[in-house]
């Protein structure tokens, strides 16, 4: 069974902080990793979709790197705003199979 | 830009009785995905479709489920009898190419089985 973690679960942090949140994924037969910002009550929006080991993708104040011999990815966000604040979800694929997700890491800025 | 909807937003049903979840994948995509969430869990493949057919399906999926492109443009999930534990948020997504590819993802439908 593919098993995707995420930390921490939640994380509140000041409007102009930066932050990182980590996902952790099987480190065989990887494929790729997706990242989705999700907002209550909005569709989970596509971030990045990293494939290769080494990868650095932004867009931007967030931006991700990939591990894909250990496992895992972070994603950070320079200078947190408040609409910033949303459940950041990663998926892990190992090819032409469907994404397990992790259980997502619950943003909340404060102004 | 174009985007993935879902009908109805919301849905509360009694157990036993029949669902039809509604969604209007983006029209250019070939693969389309049903997912759901149950409050505090993990989100959950349930299955995907291609070409008119089921390419893949979770254990979640059984008998009860069921999926249709019925006119080209709109692509259901039927639960022929909901029970308590259906009780979930449920999205639709689709995606140009297989899963590696971005999935674009509905706003979901929040089902209620009382």
């Amino acid at each position: 069974i593919l098993n995707v973690e995420q930390s921490p679960q939640s994380l509140h942090v000041q409007e102009g902080d930066s932050t990182n949140f980590t996902c952790s994924f099987p480190s065989s037969n990887f494929y790729a990793l997706h990242w989705y910002r999700w907002e209550t009550a909005k569709s989970p929006e596509a971030l990045f979709v990293m494939t290769l080991n080494g990868d650095e993708k932004k867009k931007g104040r967030i931006s991700a790197t990939l591990n894909t011999k250990e496992g895992y990815s972070y994603l950070y966000i320079k200078g947190s705003q408040p609409e910033d604040s949303a459940t950041y979800l990663c998926a892990f694929s190992s090819g032409n199979t469907p994404l397990v997700f992790g259980k997502g890491t619950r943003l909340s800025v404060i102004a | 830009e174009p985007e993935v909807t879902q009908t109805p937003s919301h849905q509360v049903t009694q157990m036993g009785q029949e669902v039809i979840l509604r969604c209007v994948p983006i029209s250019n995509h070939l693969y389309f995905y049903w997912y759901r969430q149950i409050l505090g869990q993990k989100v959950e493949f349930l299955v995907s479709f291609y070409n008119n057919e089921i390419s893949e399906k979770s254990e979640i999926f059984d008998d009860q489920f069921s999926v249709e492109r019925p006119d080209g443009s709109n692509f259901t999930l039927k639960i022929r009898s909901t029970k308590l534990e259906d009780s979930a948020m449920y999205f639709c997504a689709s995606s140009v190419w297989a899963a590696q590819e971005t999935q674009y993802f509905g706003p979901g439908t929040r089902l209620l089985v009382l």
